[in-house]
């Protein structure tokens, strides 16, 4: 099991914003780094490090962390947003990297 | 950029070896800027991280798999590989190979590239 939770699913209307978190007391100590998955296809890389994003990630994609929580925040959310997402960090003994549970995100 | 692409049996017999190989293209296995690793992923168990690799052939396993698996790299033909041994239906999942950046290796696992995966079904 996981020891990165997730909400399991979000919804947010066309242009608004919506924040998906990721819960875990390994968050206290370590950076998480977000991963975005459409159906079929592979996960990609959105946010990583210190709200860092790869070339090509868009910057309404952000993140942040307060306490054993992090925070992906999509601000003005696309169509394209539409997909599952998944937070990455060490798992509690640090000892290995663990994902989250994965959100579905919608976008009505 | 990188590009990564898995290959190998798409059905393995239980109690047998899985065994993939991940090519690398438009880079090198033996860069120092990168891990190497291996990732799966069920419905029932979501993204599971397997292990990974240091161009010098340091690895580290996830401890719930570490008895049976054996990743290897081989930078002369800029591929790195996954061994797991005595599978079992529990490993039937889609396989991802992924570049790991290893400047942030000591917090998250950063896959900056992926392969498509690759689905391997344990069945007899």
């Amino acid at each position: 099991s996981s020891e990165l939770t997730q909400d399991p699913a979000a919804s947010v209307a066309l242009g608004q914003t919506v924040r998906i978190t990721c819960q875990g007391d390994s968050l206290r100590s370590y950076y998480a780094s977000w991963y975005q998955q459409k159906p079929g296809q592979a996960p990609v890389l959105v946010i990583y490090g210190y709200n860092k994003r790869p070339s090509g990630i868009p910057d309404r994609f952000s993140g942040s962390t307060s306490g054993d929580t992090a925070s992906l925040t999509i601000t003005g959310a696309q169509a394209e947003d539409e997909a599952d997402y998944y937070c990455n960090s060490r798992d509690s003994s640090g000892k290995l990297y663990v994902f989250g549970t994965g959100t579905k995100v919608t976008v009505l | 950029q990188l590009q990564l692409q898995e290959s190998g049996p798409g059905l393995v017999k239980p109690s047998e070896t899985l065994s993939l190989n991940c090519s690398v293209s438009g880079g090198s296995s033996s860069s120092s800027r990168y891990y190497w690793g291996w990732i799966r992923q069920t419905p029932g168990r979501g993204l599971e991280w397997i292990g990974s690799i240091y161009y010098t052939g340091f690895t580290y396993y996830n401890p719930s798999l570490r008895s049976r698996v054996t990743i290897s790299v081989d930078t002369s033909k800029n591929h790195f590989s996954l061994k797991l041994s005595s599978v079992t239906a529990a490993d039937t999942a889609v396989y991802y190979c992924a570049s790991q950046l290893k400047e942030y290796s000591e917090s998250a696992a950063v896959f900056d590239y992926w392969g498509q995966g690759t689905l391997v079904t344990v069945s007899s």
